[in-house]
């Protein structure tokens, strides 16, 4: 079983929609939580950093990671075609430095 | 913007060859990471430095692969006797000290192993 679990899919939704992705984990050591996009070819870009419970709004993201349930989630408001990438969660825990990735999950926005 | 640069940003090579990748990070970040990703696979850690010394080399860094960062700014990775499962992108991302790990990515060199 992997430490992080994400669902690949591909996800297609269309313009205006609000997106929600989501991961589960195994690792209660795990205190920060990340959500990176990833345009095809090209490096993860870190969108929303948490460190342990709660909520965190950046415009049109919001991260929320509910560590008694191992689950976190980050949700796109009024989505744009812009917005289509793979997302990956990411993870690590206090005084760790490696990042542990879920598979990631190819989001599509349909004009 | 300085971001973390990689290159090349492509290799293409025959198996059996040996190739070097150069990432430069942030520049005030003193930690540096490598990490490898296939094809629709999220990225595996493979190593990370503090400076320059390397504190932590994942079970993925077999005996072929060496990284250095000698003067605690640039890093290089070596993959020596490539094999055709060596064939993915290599990131590289930095951190600074005190931002608990959030890392900034470079845009990644694709290696394909003939």
């Amino acid at each position: 079983q992997k430490e992080v679990e994400q669902d690949p899919g591909p996800l297609s939704v269309p313009e205006g929609a609000i997106v929600s992705l989501n991961c589960t984990y195994s690792n209660s050591a795990f205190q920060y939580f990340m959500w990176y996009r990833q345009y095809s070819r090209k490096g993860p870009e870190l969108l929303m950093y948490t460190y342990s419970s709660g909520n965190k709004e950046d415009g049109r993201f919001t991260a929320q990671v509910d560590k008694s349930s191992k689950y976190i989630s980050l949700f796109i408001r009024d989505s744009q075609p812009s917005d289509s990438a793979t997302y990956l969660c990411a993870m690590s825990g206090q005084g760790a430095q490696k990042l542990v990735f879920g598979q990631g999950t190819r989001l599509t926005i349909n004009p | 913007d300085t971001g973390v640069s990689q290159d090349p940003r492509h290799k293409i090579t025959k198996r059996g060859q040996n190739v070097t990748f150069r990432c430069d990070p942030i520049s005030e970040h003193n930690r540096l990471y490598w990490y490898r990703q296939t094809l629709g696979q999220g990225p595996e850690f493979l190593t990370y430095f503090q400076n320059e010394a390397q504190l932590e080399k994942s079970r993925l860094l077999s005996d072929r692969f060496s990284a250095e960062r000698p003067k605690g700014s640039f890093s290089t990775l070596e993959i020596q006797r490539t094999e055709q499962g060596d064939s993915a992108m290599y990131l590289c991302a930095s951190s600074y000290r005190t931002t608990n790990n959030e890392q900034f990515f470079g845009p990644g060199t694709r290696l394909t192993v003939l």
